[in-house]
């Protein structure tokens, strides 16, 4: 069966300090990878989708950015935190795009 | 522009029946999903509707009409457990899904 992983679970990180976040697929093969970023009481918002390995389409302009550098491992980057970037950062991934999104546990970012 | 409209909060009673209702205006259509959120989790894919009409799974169950751009998720039986947002997305032409805010449904016992 498929899982998605997740992590780090919860993180707080002064402003202007990196970041990286992990998110790994298993048990499927040339997913569909996205990264969400839902602020507190507000809808999801779409950050990066993947098609495949090296493709990343961007939705937003912003502080971030991502990478796919194996088949079923997308990284979420940024080289320099600011306040607005604090959030619950969720992965997800599908088959097909008419597929049901299966989501990671998410990570609740702080930064401070 | 692409949009989903959902009610922010319902209340409801334990046992009881809420219907929560979803209006999207999107580039073309390919699906609409409803998916279940408790506080501080991810959320969890609970249906998908492509077609006119009545899915049922259980306790739940989820409408389209395609026609009114209009889709309703119905929860049966309401249990404490079901406290939890809701959140609509509608799946666009190009396959891009476009969310709703989500609607936090309260259960009072």
């Amino acid at each position: 069966s498929q899982t998605i992983h997740q992590w780090p679970a919860t993180l707080v990180q002064p402003v202007g300090s990196p970041l990286s976040l992990e998110c790994t697929v298993e048990g499927t093969s040339n997913p569909n990878l996205y990264w969400y970023r839902q602020a507190a009481g507000r809808g999801l918002q779409l950050l990066f989708y993947s098609v495949g390995i090296g493709q990343i389409s961007s939705e937003v302009p912003q502080n971030l950015s991502a990478s796919r550098p194996q088949d079923r491992q997308f990284i979420l980057s940024s080289k320099k935190l600011l306040l607005s970037d604090s959030g619950f950062y969720l992965c997800a991934w599908s088959e097909q795009e008419n597929y049901g999104y299966t989501f990671g546990s998410g990570t609740r970012l702080t930064v401070v | 522009g692409q949009n989903i409209d959902q009610p922010t909060e319902m209340t409801a009673t334990e046992g009881a029946i809420v219907q929560i209702n979803c209006t999207y205006q999107t580039s073309g259509f390919n699906g609409l999903f409803w998916y279940q959120q408790h506080a501080g989790e991810a959320p969890t894919f609970l249906s998908y509707n492509v077609l006119d009409g009545l899915e049922e799974k259980g306790r739940f169950s989820s409408f389209l009409s395609r026609s009114k751009g209009y889709s309703y998720l119905l929860l049966k039986e309401l249990q404490m457990k079901d406290s939890a947002s809701y959140l609509c997305a509608a799946l666009d032409s190009n396959y891009q899904l476009i969310w709703g805010a989500g609607t936090k449904l309260i259960i009072k016992p």
